[in-house]
């Protein structure tokens, strides 16, 4: 079946450190990624989005990693700060190509 | 641009009852819109998909006649849990995707659903 997933259920960093957060997914026939980030008693923000054709894409202070060889997602996060604290999650078109399938979140927590 | 607003933000009922939800988009055409539920530390799960004038798409194992989706307008989408339970208690949140956005969905801010 349609399967999107993290490596960590929870990540805590320091105000400044970079952030890493991962994502595993499991349709290879995938061609579209997203990163939202939500935050508590809200809806999913998007934050930045990859195509299969690229590798890699920035944002401000935000920066996708695919790599379809593994079907690995990962979303680093520049300079942490408190306010990126959140939930994480990766999304991919369901195999209909109609809609989105989420992964089960990443929680990260900055401290000051 | 591009936001999506849902009614009420949080609602409280007794069992039994019936609680309509509404997902609006405020400044484009949503031509399809999402309905996700949430639990509380999980992830989002799609429930229906709907185009508007048409029936919606359920996920496999959402009841259709419990949830029940009208996309009557290119601009509102309702959600309505018929005869919920404490077991319906969720999150429930919208997304749309709209004309000339491309594939972006945008989401509303959610609806918190407490039934006693």
């Amino acid at each position: 079946g349609e399967s999107v997933g993290l490596h960590l259920p929870t990540l805590s960093v320091q105000e400044g450190d970079n952030s890493i957060i991962n994502c595993a997914y499991s349709n290879s026939a995938s061609d579209y990624f997203i990163w939202y980030k939500q935050e508590s008693g809200k809806g999913p923000q998007f934050i930045i989005d990859i195509r299969s054709n690229m590798d890699k894409r920035q944002g401000q202070r935000v920066t996708v990693l695919l790599n379809k060889t593994v079907k690995h997602l990962s979303l680093q996060i520049a300079a942490t700060q408190p306010g990126d604290s959140a939930v994480y999650f990766c999304a991919e078109k369901n195999q209909a190509g109609t809609a989105l399938i989420f992964g089960k979140g990443t929680t990260l927590s900055v401290s000051s | 641009g591009a936001v999506v607003s849902q009614h009420p933000s949080w609602v409280i009922c007794k069992s039994g009852t019936s609680v309509k939800i509404e997902c609006r988009s405020l400044d484009f055409q949503a031509t399809t819109m999402f309905w996700y539920r949430q639990f509380p530390k999980q992830s989002l799960m799609l429930m229906a998909t709907s185009n508007e004038g048409s029936k919606a798409t359920y996920e496999q194992g959402v009841e259709k006649d419990k949830f029940l989706i009208n996309h009557a307008s290119l601009t509102l989408s309702t959600l309505t849990v018929t005869s919920a339970h404490p077991e319906d208690s969720s999150f429930y949140i919208c997304s749309a995707r709209g004309l000339g956005l491309g594939n972006e969905q945008f989401f509303g801010p959610g609806t918190r659903l407490t039934v006693l």
